[in-house]
């Protein structure tokens, strides 16, 4: 089955301390993206990488951290520097020479 | 600063009626995508509108792209209780790596 996983799906963290977020997706795909989703909102995009060895940060980077060591691969690190991290993630890729973005089912993290 | 408005942000409506949701953007931009999210879930690739004038349709949905007024509608016609969720509009920031900038998102509620 070719697709993007997410892990976990539901995810509890303590104040204070940093928690990955795992993104993998076997499409071939070049790019992939993180964003964030609060509750009735739109997602704000948090990083995103064109190649591997690469990325950039995207309008809400502060807290964050990411890397992209395979193409397959793009973990997202939520730091204890995030300072309302509780949302529903979202990671998406698309293949280069084509704009269309494919999400994956999403984490949605709590801090307790 | 790319920004994309939605209205309205909800909306109920009877099954069998007919109505549109609007997507207004700030800059100029060729490409704009409708995604369909249902309430936990990640989003679902509707349509990929790339030029002015451009239409596409799918059952009983219907969006259009007016790049000249940075307007794109999403008909519903003859509403069914299947197409509740909530539906977001996208707009790819020219230049920059695909990425897309969302609306708010409009929550449809249809009632039997």
């Amino acid at each position: 089955d070719g697709g993007i996983t997410q892990s976990p799906k539901y995810l509890f963290r303590k104040e204070g301390q940093n928690v990955t977020l795992s993104c993998e997706q076997n499409l071939n795909h070049d790019a992939m993206y993180w964003y964030r989703q609060d509750p009735g909102q739109g997602l704000r995009l948090i990083y995103y990488s064109q190649i591997v060895n690469d990325f950039q940060k995207g309008d809400i980077a502060e807290g964050y951290s990411v890397s992209r060591e395979k193409k397959e691969s793009f973990p997202l690190t939520v730091t204890s520097a995030q300072k309302n991290p509780t949302a529903f993630y979202l990671c998406a890729s698309r293949l280069d020479r084509t704009d269309t973005q494919y999400f994956g089912p999403g984490t949605r993290l709590t801090v307790l | 600063e790319l920004k994309v408005e939605q209205n309205p942000l909800f909306l109920s409506m009877q099954e069998g009626k007919n109505y549109t949701i609007y997507c207004n953007y700030s800059t100029t931009s060729d490409r704009l995508y409708w995604y369909r999210q249902d309430p936990g879930k990640s989003l679902e690739s509707l349509f990929v509108l790339l030029s002015n004038g451009a239409v596409k349709q799918e059952g009983r949905l219907m969006a259009s792209l007016d790049t000249k007024a940075r307007l794109s509608t999403l008909h519903i016609t003859a509403a069914v209780h299947d197409l509740s969720a909530t539906y977001f509009c996208a707009v790819i920031n020219t230049g920059t790596a695909s990425k897309l900038t969302f609306g708010t998102g409009t929550r449809l509620q249809v009632t039997l």
